[in-house]
């Protein structure tokens, strides 16, 4: 059974930094790319980041690029995403999200989400 | 940025009913079209990709169709379960994009 489960959300002020996590079980995570997609507060979703699977092909959204870093680390099966310079409307429900094969950004599977709250 | 619209943003049905959901790309996308349900407090789920395959496990009631631009989510038969948000999202063209959704409320 697939299994993605983020951590490392919280509260934070803007301007500060956050680290999330997400570690993968159940698929031979080396195998796939990953995704960061976020949900804010009643809002639809976004998606923010991409990684292939050996990280050559790395992707942002505008709204998130020069301040979020997306990585991964096949060894341990996890995905992680650097959060710099969080602003009040990167406030949201972070999602990790496994492509469904190559480097489709289809999301095929989905972890609960990990809340972050920027605010001061 | 391709932008996708949704109509309508709600509507409530019955179970039993056939709906019909619309999604509509400000240019066009081919086939590369994924329809996705959330329920509350959960993570979306896929429906659809490629337009009209259902993934696996997706029972048959759900169905896509469309191509270029407009695309159609369609329920046959609504059952309870199905009162959810859906989301289309197309992966043509970088950054991929969701619409904003549209609500299927118990009438």
């Amino acid at each position: 059974e697939v299994q993605l489960v983020e951590s490392g959300g919280g509260l934070v002020q803007p301007g500060r930094s956050l680290r999330l996590s997400c570690a993968a079980s159940g698929f031979t995570f080396d195998d796939y790319a990953m995704h960061w997609v976020r949900q804010a507060p009643g809002k639809g979703l976004e998606w923010v980041s991409g990684i292939s699977w050996n990280s050559g092909s790395i992707g942002y959204a505008d709204s998130v690029k020069g301040r979020f870093t997306i990585s991964r680390d096949n060894a341990k099966n996890s995905l992680y995403l650097q959060m710099n310079s969080l602003r009040a409307e990167d406030t949201a429900l972070y999602y990790c999200a496994k492509d469904r094969s190559g480097w489709t950004h289809i999301f095929d599977y989905w972890g609960q989400g990990t809340l972050v709250t920027v605010s001061s | 940025a391709i932008r996708m619209t949704q109509s309508p943003s709600s509507f409530s049905a019955s179970t039993g009913d056939r709906v019909t959901i619309t999604c509509r790309a400000s240019q066009g996308i081919s086939s590369y079209l994924a329809w996705y349900q959330q329920k509350p407090g959960k993570a979306p789920k896929l429906l659809i990709y490629a337009a009209s395959t259902l993934q696996s496990g997706v029972p048959s009631r759900f169905s896509g169709s469309g191509s270029g631009t407009d695309f159609t989510l369609t329920i046959s038969c609504l059952q309870s379960e199905d009162f959810a948000t859906y989301y289309c999202q197309q992966y043509y063209s970088y950054p991929p994009a969701f619409g904003q959704g549209t609500k299927v409320e118990i009438k």
